[in-house]
């Protein structure tokens, strides 16, 4: 079993929807949580960090769930800007991150 | 504009020949990544630096290599290139702060082809 994963996708979503995906990860001691964006062909990007309190960033919505072991994000208002892959990281330590495959994100007009 | 630079961004390559991946970072951080990407795989950690001279294993360094003789560079050898070794190869560098990932900045990518 992976340590990170995610439903690689892709998930078609109409531009305008709200759309919602999610990162399972399985050691318990995972320290910080990462949502990175990654599009065709380029080098993945830091999206934002993911708080146990959850937070918000414009029209993204990160969420921890420690108990259940899940990250979550949540695009509203989605843009055709928006499809690209995206990636989640969880952190052990200061230089070990441990990344998911990835969730392919398609807006369509 | 902070920059982490790889060398090239498409190789090819033939089976049996030596390979030398460069990285170079402006940004004067201590850490330095060489991941290679696979569909459906994630990003894999090959090696790491955290210091010039200085280098980890990471996940999967069968077949490869690294160096690290200045703090701004960072090479990924692979001593003899095989045909599984076709991915894109990424290089990342960071500093040491909070959790290490902020600062995290990766090169565009190097997509090798070995034939």
């Amino acid at each position: 079993r992976k340590e990170v994963e995610q439903d690689p996708g892709p998930f078609n979503v109409p531009e305008g929807a709200t759309v919602a995906f999610n990162c399972t990860y399985s050691n318990s001691a995972s320290q910080s949580f990462f949502w990175y964006r990654q599009d065709c062909r380029k080098e993945p990007k830091l999206l934002m960090s993911v708080y146990s309190s959850g937070n918000e960033d414009g029209r993204f919505t990160a969420q921890l769930n420690r108990a259940s072991q899940y990250i979550s994000l949540l695009i509203r208002d989605s843009k055709l800007s928006d499809s690209a892959t995206y990636l989640c990281v969880v952190t052990h330590s200061n230089y070990q991150l441990i990344w998911g495959a990835g969730t392919k994100l398609i807006i369509k007009p | 504009d902070v920059k982490v630079t790889q060398s090239s961004r498409y190789l090819v390559k033939r089976t049996g020949e030596k390979v030398f991946l460069e990285c170079v970072q402006d940004m004067d951080h201590e850490n330095m990544f060489w991941y290679r990407q696979d569909p459906g795989l994630g990003l894999r950690l090959i090696y790491f630096s955290y210091d010039v001279k200085m280098k980890e294993k990471g996940d999967i360094p069968e077949g490869y290599s690294v160096s690290r003789e200045k703090k701004e560079r960072f090479s990924l050898i692979l001593e003899s290139a095989s045909t599984n070794q076709t991915s894109m190869y990424l290089c990342a560098s960071s500093s040491i702060t909070g959790t290490g990932v902020y600062g995290y900045t990766f090169g565009s990518g190097t997509r090798l082809t070995v034939v």
